[in-house]
């Protein structure tokens, strides 16, 4: 899996967009970017992925940049609810094992 | 849809006594499920991989005869930690796969078990 770096913690007030950034400055053709979140003591929660276009759901929007070498997930409004670890994860899709998780971005929403 | 349900939620046991902890996929077959542990502000680690009808595979460093798997069924993966110390006191949590095992769909996880070994 390529290497992923995200920020270790962020801050973003309440209703506001919360923008979390991933470089994957090593990503290849064949991996996909997925990100999941850990609310406290929970269980990781997926949110989205994306190959190379950008991708919208009900949870989130993914922008994935030309050169697929980062991407951004926005959070459109974000409530307190959103309080997490965010956890950018670069993999090629039709590997059958586990995910590695590395330390994601703590966001805080404040209020 | 794509529902993974864990049980116990936490369970609190004596030093030397067997846990186990069960991985069900509510609506959808799961020939492959994962064991994650996670330690306080730590992130989470890959255990094993159970397969159904077959032996789990372990990570480097992992006790296979301390973390037995059992993955009898599509729909059912166990944890059982075996003689349990204080130090595997720890946030358990496991995952699967609602498509097929070689394609991009998300892993789905449940909502962890916490183990307090006293």
């Amino acid at each position: 899996d390529a290497k992923t770096t995200q920020p270790t913690s962020m801050d973003c007030a309440e209703g506001r967009a919360a923008n979390l950034p991933c470089n994957h400055s090593t990503i290849s053709g064949n991996e996909y970017v997925y990100w999941y979140r850990q609310i406290h003591s929970q269980g990781p929660q997926y949110i989205i992925h994306g190959l190379k276009n950008n991708e919208t759901n009900e949870m989130a929007s993914l922008i994935i940049t030309e050169d697929r070498k980062s991407s951004t997930l926005i959070l459109p409004h974000a409530t307190l609810r959103d309080t997490a670890v965010y956890y950018c994860i670069v993999r090629v899709a039709w590997r059958a094992d586990g995910l590695t998780f590395g330390k994601g971005t703590h966001l805080i929403i404040q209020p | 849809g794509a529902v993974v349900s864990q049980h116990p939620s936490w369970v609190i046991c004596k030093s030397g006594t067997s846990v186990k902890i069960e991985c069900r996929s509510l609506d959808f077959q799961a020939t492959t499920m994962f064991w994650y542990r996670q330690f306080p502000k730590q992130s989470l680690m890959l255990m094993a991989t159970s397969n159904e009808g077959s032996k789990a595979t372990y990570e480097q460093g992992v006790e296979k005869d301390k973390f037995l798997i059992n993955h009898a069924s599509l729909t059912l993966s166990t944890l059982t930690v075996t003689s349990a110390h204080p130090e595997d006191s720890s946030f358990y949590i496991c995952s699967a796969r609602a498509g097929l095992d070689r394609s991009n769909s998300p892993l789905h996880f449940g909502n962890g078990t916490r183990l307090t070994v006293t």
